[in-house]
């Protein structure tokens, strides 16, 4: 058991590219989640899903897509990376909405 | 909205030292609360938690009650140690809804 497992641990991009940030959960929750977490900002909620196929929005979901095509997997994806975008990434992943979330150990990104 | 206020950090004390972090929430219904702990340089993790009024969350000496007439859900301990350092945030959530995080509260012991 796995738990929830994100890759790669460390990204640098360079403006304008686009990548992909993998996460995997083997428990068969429901709900899956990513955050991103910058310096005195806490931890803002970029998009959400609360089973397969179906995907919502959080609070800053600009310039991130997610798809959520399997129960196990949400990938996140960087359509043109800005410098903005600079921050750790957290997924995170739960039986159902109000159960205690499983993290993720984090992907620091860094867009030069 | 949902929403989850906490009080601003950095908190310092000394080893042995009462510990309040004061937590507060605006939601519709009869949300579940959570406190999470982020050690440094890893990812959150589940502390405590209470799921309806009144309930008391428990782990590791901290302590949490779930208080719907103050809308609160204050995290105590009686007596912190330098390995409690660390970043605590509380939370709340809906079944079927996004999960609610306060902007976290970093704590530092001093031995």
């Amino acid at each position: 058991n796995a738990g929830v497992t994100q890759t790669p641990k460390f990204q640098v991009l360079k403006t304008g590219q686009s990548m992909t940030l993998q996460c995997a959960q083997d428990m068969n929750h429901e709900y899956m989640s990513w955050y991103r977490q910058d310096p005195g900002m806490g931890l803002r909620l970029i998009h959400y899903s609360v089973g397969a196929g179906i995907t919502d929005q959080g609070e800053v979901p600009n310039g991130y897509n997610v798809s959520r095509s399997t129960t196990e997997d949400f990938p996140l994806r960087l359509l043109s990376a800005a410098p903005s975008q600079t921050s750790v990434y957290f997924c995170a992943s739960s039986y159902q909405g109000n159960s205690p979330l499983h993290f993720g150990n984090g992907t620091r990104l860094t867009v030069t | 909205g949902n929403s989850v206020t906490q009080m601003e950090g950095p908190v310092t004390l000394s080893e042995e030292a009462f510990l309040t972090i004061n937590c507060t929430y605006t939601a519709t219904g009869y949300p579940s609360l959570f406190w999470y702990v982020q050690y440094p340089g890893e990812g959150l993790q589940l502390l405590l938690k209470a799921t309806k009024a009144d309930d008391k969350g428990s782990n590791k000496g901290f302590e949490a009650t779930y208080r719907k007439e103050t809308t609160s859900f204050h995290l105590e301990k009686g007596s912190v140690q330098v390995s409690d350092s660390a970043v605590y945030f509380c939370a709340l959530s809906r079944r079927d809804d996004k999960i609610i995080f306060g902007k976290g509260t970093r704590l530092h012991i001093l031995p």
